[in-house]
């Protein structure tokens, strides 16, 4: 079955430091998401990437976040000087025909941990 | 703007009956329920589109009322895998899920 993979999946850090995290989403989905949660609380929507940009974003993700997806296969997030609040585990996802109607698959996600 | 999940922690034995609601202010387009187990992603349920339609999933169902704005997510006969924690996912449009805070199931022997 086909599934969304993450790297790394677990990643500790000092504060200040640039992280990338990175996924590749299943191979036909056309829309990808990065999604956070911080330990105990809910999911929380960060960007969502749609035809090579940016489609929507939340007030989560500032300046200090950025997605790209160099190849074909790849979908990266990167967090440029990491804040301790950005301790979390960030979700990558992909959808075939958009979040409306489309089952969202997950990644195992990957545990950012920020000293 | 979030859903309202409700209730917010629930425990059940084995074989009882539980009700998770999923409220918006906003007019839905649709509804997703996920089930997360501890220390592992959001693993889709079911989706519902506006229409009031109910979808079975197992002894997992769920109902939409697109008037009230509401999603209620019916599991009967509960099983032990049946613990974690549900989440409703809110979309207005092609929009990006909305996520509420979680319901915590935990059902005991």
């Amino acid at each position: 079955e086909p599934e969304v993979t993450q790297t790394p999946s677990h990643q500790v850090t000092q504060m200040g430091q640039e992280v990338i995290l990175r996924c590749v989403p299943i191979s036909n989905h056309l829309y990808f998401y990065w999604y956070r949660q911080i330990l105990g609380q809910k999911v929380e929507f960060l960007v969502s990437f749609y035809n090579n940009e940016i489609s929507e974003k939340s007030e989560i993700f500032d300046d200090q976040f950025s997605v790209e997806r160099p190849d074909g296969s790849n979908f990266t997030l990167k967090i440029r000087s990491t804040k301790l609040e950005d301790s979390a585990m960030y979700f990558c996802a992909s959808t075939e025909q958009g979040m409306a109607t489309g089952e969202l698959f997950f990644g195992e996600g990957s545990r950012l941990t920020v000293l | 703007q979030q859903p309202v999940q409700s209730p917010q922690a629930v425990i059940l034995r084995e074989g009882e009956d539980a009700v998770i609601n999923c409220s918006s202010s906003k007019a839905l387009y649709s509804v997703h329920w996920y089930r997360q187990k501890h220390g592992e992603a959001p693993v889709f349920l079911m989706i519902l589109l506006k229409g009031g339609e109910q979808k079975g999933h197992e002894k997992i169902s769920a109902s939409f009322n697109e008037k009230k704005q509401q999603s209620s997510l019916y599991l009967t006969a509960s099983q032990l895998s049946y613990s974690g924690t549900y989440f409703c996912g809110t979309a207005v449009g092609n929009t990006p899920l909305v996520f509420g805070k979680g319901t915590r199931l935990s059902v005991i022997a």
